[in-house]
């Protein structure tokens, strides 16, 4: 149980192009999700945290405008990349959490390596 | 200092050794804590989940919390090469609504 899907696995796209990352719940209803950034040999660092039906909370130093969060359902949030440069190359995750309440484990999907030529 | 500081490692062992991998914090109100595997690239996967102080025990895996020294470990029993990955430890304090993870540790078990 606790399946969490992340769409695309890999994308690699020219300077100035945006890219629209997929997390899924498969099987549960996930009422808050998670974007996390994950450098080379690096733990992973908080993007957003994403609840359905309203605006992200975006973590300081992370630019709203350039990371747009939308999470219209309980088992679907993404995150767009908007005019991508190299310096957003990254390896982006998200989780989602299956209960409530903020002592719940998150699930993480497999994530998206995003490549910026 | 940080919240939570881990050895990176690399750790390496032999096949059936017992590992252990440990993490410290200094936030004492952070109130639950788990241990996440991850291989590469791919995400982190959920191993341990744990609230109280002591241990609990899942087939190989035992996770040991010491709220008293804000420490917290996790055993692997008998390791094989399916256990060489990064362990991530995490905690949450529920007022706060945010975990932190640790640097992560990596591990590699050889044949």
């Amino acid at each position: 149980g606790a399946v969490v899907s992340q769409h695309p696995s890999r994308v690699i796209c020219k300077s100035g192009t945006s890219v629209k990352i997929e997390c899924r719940s498969l099987d549960f209803q996930a009422t808050t999700m998670f974007w996390y950034r994950q450098f080379p040999k690096q733990s992973l660092m908080l993007m957003a945290t994403s609840n359905e039906g309203s605006k992200a909370t975006y973590e300081q130093g992370v630019e709203k405008d350039k990371f747009l969060i939308n999470h219209a359902s309980l088992t679907l949030s993404t995150l767009t990349v908007t005019s991508a440069h190299p310096e957003d190359s990254s390896f982006y995750i998200c989780s989602a959490r299956s209960g409530t309440g903020s002592n719940q484990p998150q699930h993480f999907g497999d994530g998206t390596r995003l490549s910026i030529l | 200092q940080k919240e939570v500081e881990q050895d990176p490692g690399p750790l390496s062992v032999p096949e059936g050794a017992i590992v252990s991998l440990n993490c410290t914090y200094s936030n004492s109100a952070f109130q639950y804590f788990m241990w996440y595997r991850q291989y590469s690239r791919k995400g982190p996967e959920l191993l341990m989940y744990t609230y109280s102080s002591g241990n609990k025990e899942d087939g190989r895996f035992t996770a040991q919390v010491d709220k008293s020294s804000k420490y917290i470990s996790l055993f692997i029993r008998d390791s094989q090469p399916s256990d060489s990955a990064t362990y991530l430890c995490a905690m949450v304090q529920t007022s706060y609504d945010k975990v932190i993870f640790g640097p992560g540790t990596s591990l590699s078990v050889i044949p």
